[in-house]
C-alpha cells in the first residue's frame, strides 16, 4: 500500500463545477504539499499545508492532521484548471508523491 | 527572476556513458532535490541536500550521485547510465520542507 493515496485517479468536470481532490497518508507528517501539472511537465507549488485551511483565488485546501486527510476544492472550475494534481508529504527531511489526479474540464 | 534551471533539457545517451544533470537556482535556498517521474509510479525522490556539503539519499538513490559544493547548483550524476533510468528529472529547491517548493522545467532523459 503506498503512502500516500489520492482519489480519484481521473478526474472529468463540466465548466462551473465544484471540485474535489482527496489526499490520504499512513505516515506521521510535517507538511502537506499541493502540487499542479500541466501537459508540457512544468509542476507549480499551489499550497503547504500543516494544519487548518488556506484559500487561494479558487482554490481551496484543508487538512485534519487527525484523520491524516487532504482535501484540495476548485470552485467555478474553469478548462485552463485541467492539469494533473499532486500530493506530497514531507516527512523528516524528505517529500513522499501520491501519484496524482488527473482533472479534465470540459466548456 | 526567481527561478530554477535545468539543463539539458532532453538528452538521449547510450547506456555506460557518464553524464551529468545540471541544477542551479538563484534564490538562495538551503533546501535542493532531485526527483524522477515516471508513468504509473508519479514522482519519487533521488537525493536531497540540506545545505552546503549535506546531502542524504531519497527513495531511489541507486545508480546516482549528487554534490553540493556550493549553495546555488546540486548536479545529478549517472556514472553509467541504464536503460531503466530513462525518465523524466526535475531539480527543486526551497528553504525547506514548510515553505513552497519551486521546480526547474524538468529534463527528460533517454538511455537507450
Amino acid at each position: 500500500k503506498n503512502e500516500v493515496e489520492q482519489s480519484p485517479q481521473n478526474l472529468t468536470a463540466q465548466e462551473g463545477e465544484f471540485i474535489t481532490i482527496n489526499c490520504s497518508y499512513s505516515v506521521g507528517i510535517s507538511a502537506l504539499h499541493w502540487l499542479q501539472q500541466h501537459p508540457g511537465g512544468g509542476i507549480v507549488s499551489l499550497f503547504m499545508l500543516s494544519s487548518g485551511k488556506k484559500k487561494h483565488g479558487r482554490l481551496i485546501a484543508t487538512i485534519n492532521i487527525q484523520e491524516k486527510h487532504s482535501s484540495l476544492h476548485i470552485t467555478a472550475s474553469h478548462p485552463r484548471d485541467s492539469a494533473v494534481y499532486i500530493c506530497a508529504v514531507g516527512r523528516t527531511d524528505k517529500l513522499i508523491f501520491g501519484t496524482g489526479t488527473r482533472l479534465q474540464v470540459f466548456p | 527572476e526567481a527561478q530554477v534551471t535545468q539543463n539539458p533539457r532532453y538528452l538521449i545517451t547510450v547506456t555506460g556513458k557518464k553524464l551529468t544533470v545540471t541544477c542551479s537556482q538563484n534564490m538562495n535556498h538551503e533546501y535542493m532535490s532531485w526527483y524522477r517521474q515516471d508513468p504509473g509510479l508519479g514522482l519519487r525522490q533521488i537525493y536531497y541536500s540540506m545545505n552546503v556539503e549535506v546531502t542524504d539519499k531519497g527513495d531511489v538513490p541507486e545508480g546516482y550521485k549528487v554534490s553540493r559544493k556550493e549553495k546555488r547548483n546540486f548536479p545529478l550524476i549517472l556514472e553509467s547510465p541504464s536503460p531503466n533510468q530513462t525518465s523524466l528529472y526535475f531539480c527543486a529547491s526551497s528553504p525547506g520542507l514548510f515553505y513552497e517548493q519551486y521546480f526547474g522545467p524538468g529534463t527528460r532523459l533517454t538511455v537507450t
